[in-house]
């Protein structure tokens, strides 16, 4: 099975719909994130967490929310979704581990979402 | 600023072929790392290296090779004896402290065809 899954893998919603991206992981990482991308801009961060109750914004956050049930899992929310957040979502995560300063991010296989 | 510039948006070679992703990278921190991945067509992302700014050793592993050069801020991906396998979209990422967590930025990616 996959470390890192979202639901669902792709989803064609209307304009005004409210959307839930889900991201679920079992590799026991405390942080989770959601990106999006865009074709030719690679991937833009739009929120992260370091753990439940630790949620950040990213750099593209306006228009979207999270929620950290628990550890293993992430929602992304669109609560009112426009065409402009057509894309391809992903989610994910990493473990900051001891003796290194940074923590390699390892990702889920993306939800594409189209809003008509 | 921070930045990551994958000038080469896309790539076509026979497979057999040697071929080399270029990545450059702009940081003003000195403690950094370089990350790769690849997205195949299927979509997800999957993490191919990691670099820190300390370590300017080439990397091999396989037919894939790494040549890091702070001199010049590149970070290059060479592919030996392309295989169609290989055909995939290559991102090349720069990861930086921002505030107490190690913000992942993103190239645009290059887009590599490897036909038989």
């Amino acid at each position: 099975d996959a470390d890192v899954t979202q639901t669902p893998r792709n989803r064609i919603t209307k304009t005004g719909k409210r959307i839930m991206l889900e991201c679920s992981q079992t590799k026991g990482h405390d942080r989770m994130y959601w990106y999006r991308q865009d074709p030719g801009l690679g991937l833009r961060l739009i929120y992260y967490s370091f753990d439940v109750k630790d949620i950040n914004k990213g750099e593209i956050s306006d228009g979207y929310s999270v929620s950290r049930q628990a550890q293993a899992k992430f929602s992304l929310s669109l609560e009112s979704a426009i065409p402009n957040q057509t894309a391809l979502y992903f989610c994910a995560t990493s473990d900051l581990r001891m003796g290194a300063n940074t923590d390699t991010q390892y990702f889920g296989p993306g939800t594409r979402l189209t809003v008509l | 600023a921070q930045k990551v510039t994958q000038a080469q948006t896309e790539i076509s070679v026979v497979e057999k072929e040697d071929v080399t992703l270029d990545c450059v990278y702009e940081t003003r921190d000195t403690t950094y790392y370089l990350f790769w991945y690849k997205q195949p067509p299927s979509g997800e992302l999957v993490f191919l290296i990691r670099r820190n700014s300390f370590d300017e050793q080439n990397e091999i592993s396989g037919r894939y090779s790494w040549n890091f050069q702070k001199s010049t801020s590149s970070f290059n991906f060479t592919i030996t004896a392309s295989q169609v396998v290989d055909s995939a979209v290559y991102f090349c990422a720069l990861s930086v402290d921002s505030g107490g967590y190690n913000k992942l930025i993103f190239g645009a990616g290059t887009r590599l065809a490897v036909h038989p």
